[in-house]
């Protein structure tokens, strides 16, 4: 099973300053198969990047994803207030298909 | 549009069955995987098992094997997820996912199944 890590755990920053978001797994991720989800309180998960770089759709121009192999970063420029939340990556390259542990992003 | 709608979750006393259902609408379910995914309270996201248009491929998370059956109906649009030999470690909310629940961009709201005694 491939483990992921993110980090940092919890990040602190102002609305307008630039996040990035941490994803290490424990082996090379196939074929780029990373995705990233934004999580609220009382709602599902909503995805925002998979194939490790593709915005979904509706998804912000701020909101970018980059990596390959074991190391994936997600930035995220200019946060607005609805950008505070919990961040997962996801790799579904090889079964089964497993997530981090969560970033979350506060507000300072 | 995409719509997904789970039911039949609910309180349970370990060692329980319960099974869920997803009625899903706004697409061709049967041109598409279908997963389900949970997430214990207060804890991160866990992908539990797929199933494919026509029922051929099938897998599941070690954590639910051999307790847990994933099926479908095309005919019915719907989803379901047979729990058997429930524990307390499997209170969660379970969501319905359209794709095989990896970079899944449609999720349904969840339904919250308790384990306890």
């Amino acid at each position: 099973e491939i483990v992921l890590t993110q980090s940092p755990r919890t990040l602190s920053l102002s609305p307008g300053q630039s996040a990035t978001l941490s994803c290490r797994a424990s082996q090379s991720v196939h074929n780029t198969h990373l995705a990233w989800y934004q999580e609220k309180p009382g709602q599902a998960p909503r995805l925002l990047i998979s194939g490790t770089s593709n915005r979904a759709t509706g998804i912000p121009g701020r909101f970018s994803g980059s990596g390959s192999g074991t190391d994936f970063t997600l930035t995220i420029t200019r946060l607005e207030p609805e950008d505070f939340a919990v961040y997962y990556c996801q790799q579904y390259g090889r079964s089964p298909f497993t997530f981090g542990q969560g970033t979350k992003l506060e507000i300072k | 549009q995409v719509q997904l709608v789970e039911s039949g979750g609910g309180l349970v006393k370990p060692g329980g069955s319960l099974r869920l259902s997803c009625t899903a609408s706004g697409f061709t379910f049967s041109d598409y995987y279908m997963s389900w995914i949970r997430q214990a309270p207060g804890k991160g996201l866990e992908w539990i098992s797929y199933i494919s248009y026509t029922v051929h491929v099938i897998d599941y998370a070690d954590s639910v094997k051999g307790r847990f059956t994933i099926s479908r109906d095309n005919a019915e649009n719907s989803m379901y997820l047979q729990m058997d030999s429930l524990s307390v470690e499997d209170t969660a909310i379970y969501y319905c996912v359209k794709g095989d629940g990896g970079g899944g961009a449609y999720w349904g709201p969840g339904t919250l199944v308790t384990v306890s005694s």
